[in-house]
C-alpha cells in the first residue's frame, strides 16, 4: 500500500520557522511529482507547492513565494517543506500528496498553528 | 488565476437519493478537472479525474461529466458513507492549481 506520513507540525510564533516532512512508502518515489496542499481550520483546500521527480522544477502559490521552500530527498523517499517568516494566515493542516496534476493519495496531514 | 465556484454550498439529501453537485470555472479548463471527497477528520480522497474518469476503487455510483467551464458530479444513490464535503479542482492552468470552496452533503 502507498503511504504518506507527514510530521513536523506544531505551534510556532509569528515570524518563526518550521520544517515539515513527508515520508513516502509503497511507490517508486522518483517516478512522481509531489505536492503540498493546506487547509485552514474549517476552510477549503489550497495548493501550496509542488516539485518535479528530480527536484529540477518547483512551483509555489504566490502567498508563500520567498518564504516557503519545497525539497525532496529521493534517496530517503522524503518530501519536505521549509516554512520561514510564518504568519497567522499560514495556520492550517498541511497535507502531502502524490501527483503533478491530480493528487492521489494524500497523507493524513500535520497541523501548523502560528500564534503568539 | 482560474476561480472555481461550487454550488450549492450545502445540500440536504436523504439516503438513496440521486444528487448532482455543480462546479464552474471562470475560464475554460477543458477536461482537466478532478473531484475529491473529504470526510470529517480525514484527508481528501480522489474520486474523479479528467472530468469523468473514476479513480481506482471508486464505486460506480459516482460519475462526473462536463468540459470547458461547467462540470457536475453525480452520485446515483446516496449511501450513508457518502455524506461528506466534495471539492472540484482544475489543473489546466497552473500554477496555481485551484479548488472550489466545496459542497457539503448532509443528511436530511
Amino acid at each position: 500500500d502507498v503511504q504518506l506520513v507527514e510530521s513536523g507540525g506544531g505551534l510556532v510564533q509569528p515570524g518563526g520557522s518550521l520544517r515539515l516532512s513527508c515520508a513516502v512508502s509503497g511507490l517508486t518515489f522518483t517516478n512522481y511529482w509531489m505536492t503540498w496542499v493546506r487547509q485552514a481550520p474549517g476552510k477549503g483546500l489550497e495548493w501550496v507547492a509542488n516539485i518535479k521527480e528530480d527536484g529540477s522544477e518547483k512551483y509555489y502559490v504566490d502567498s508563500v513565494k520567498g518564504r516557503f521552500t519545497i525539497s525532496r530527498d529521493n534517496a530517503k523517499n522524503s518530501l519536505s517543506l521549509q516554512m520561514n517568516s510564518l504568519r497567522a494566515d499560514d495556520t492550517a493542516i498541511y497535507y502531502c500528496a502524490r501527483g503533478w496534476l491530480k493528487f492521489d493519495p494524500w497523507g493524513q496531514g500535520t497541523l501548523v498553528t502560528v500564534s503568539s | 488565476e482560474i476561480v472555481m465556484t461550487q454550488s450549492p454550498a450545502t445540500l440536504s439529501v436523504s439516503p438513496g437519493e440521486r444528487v448532482t453537485l455543480s462546479c464552474r470555472a471562470s475560464q475554460s479548463v477543458s477536461s482537466n478537472l478532478a473531484w475529491y471527497q473529504q470526510k470529517p477528520g480525514q484527508a481528501p480522497r480522489l474520486l474523479i479525474y479528467g472530468a469523468s474518469t473514476r479513480a481506482p476503487g471508486i464505486p460506480a455510483r459516482f460519475s462526473g461529466s462536463g468540459s470547458g467551464t461547467e462540470f457536475t458530479l453525480t452520485i446515483s444513490s446516496l449511501q450513508s458513507e457518502d455524506f461528506a464535503i466534495y471539492y472540484c479542482q482544475q489543473y489546466n492552468n497552473w500554477p496555481p492549481y485551484t479548488f472550489g470552496q466545496g459542497t457539503k452533503l448532509e443528511i436530511k
